[in-house]
């Protein structure tokens, strides 16, 4: 059974560069939600995709966009890089969105430099 | 002042010790509640999941406060492989997640 594997491992673009970011789901899992964590603090939610459509939206700006795909997969879109995009970015896959308690699983990430 | 906050440590204990983490929470619509463990430059992983009665799993025991929007997480008898950082989740049941900055913990020979 596969995990949450997410591509690339690892990213270094240059400010004001666009970069796409891929995540697989757990095999069963039908919710994605991508975090950003910068060195030293927890994960920060960015959004989350369910049934193809952004559910819920943290406090990133506009540059930060997704997209879920019928299979479920997702990519994240950020424009426009700043050098404090630098980060290990996450994507969590869950068990059927409409049921909590929403344990999240998490692919090993995609470490983002930006220069 | 931030939605979950935890003591950020250090916390150094020796093998075998007991430890305790806390966590506080200020979204009183937040519904479920976890504490996940991450590894150096590692995914978090799930550690378990908080329930209102409070549960156990092996050394691991949460408890929930919801009047005191409190949440705890205690290791007994440490290993060395408990060293990681803890991160306190919280969620609402629309489906967004807060974490925690986490509380590192090493345990020493």
């Amino acid at each position: 059974d596969a995990g949450v594997t997410q591509s690339p491992t690892h990213l270094i673009k240059t400010r004001g560069q666009q970069v796409t970011l891929r995540c697989s789901p757990k095999s069963g899992h039908d919710t994605v939600s991508w975090y950003q964590q910068a060195l030293g603090q927890g994960p920060q939610f960015i959004f989350q995709y369910y049934e193809e459509e952004e559910r819920q939206r943290g406090n990133f700006p506009d540059r930060f966009s997704g997209h879920q795909f019928p299979n479920y997969s997702s990519e994240l879109n950020v424009n426009a890089l700043l050098l404090g995009d630098s980060a290990l970015y996450l994507c969590a896959s869950s068990l059927p969105g409409s049921t909590p308690p929403y344990e999240q699983y998490f692919g090993p990430g995609t470490r983002l430099t930006v220069t | 002042r931030k939605e979950v906050e935890q003591d950020p440590g250090p916390f150094n204990v020796p093998e075998g010790a007991t430890v305790a983490f806390n966590c506080t929470y200020s979204n009183s619509a937040s519904q479920s509640f976890f504490w996940y463990r991450q590894d150096c430059r590692k995914e978090p992983k799930l550690l378990m999941s908080v329930y209102s009665s409070g549960n156990e799993d092996g050394r691991f025991t949460a408890q929930l406060n919801r009047a005191s929007q409190y949440i705890s997480l205690l290791i007994r008898d440490s290993k060395l492989s408990d060293s990681a950082t803890y991160l306190c989740v919280v969620a609402t049941n629309a489906g967004k997640s807060t974490f925690g900055d986490g509380t590192t913990l090493t345990v020493k020979p």
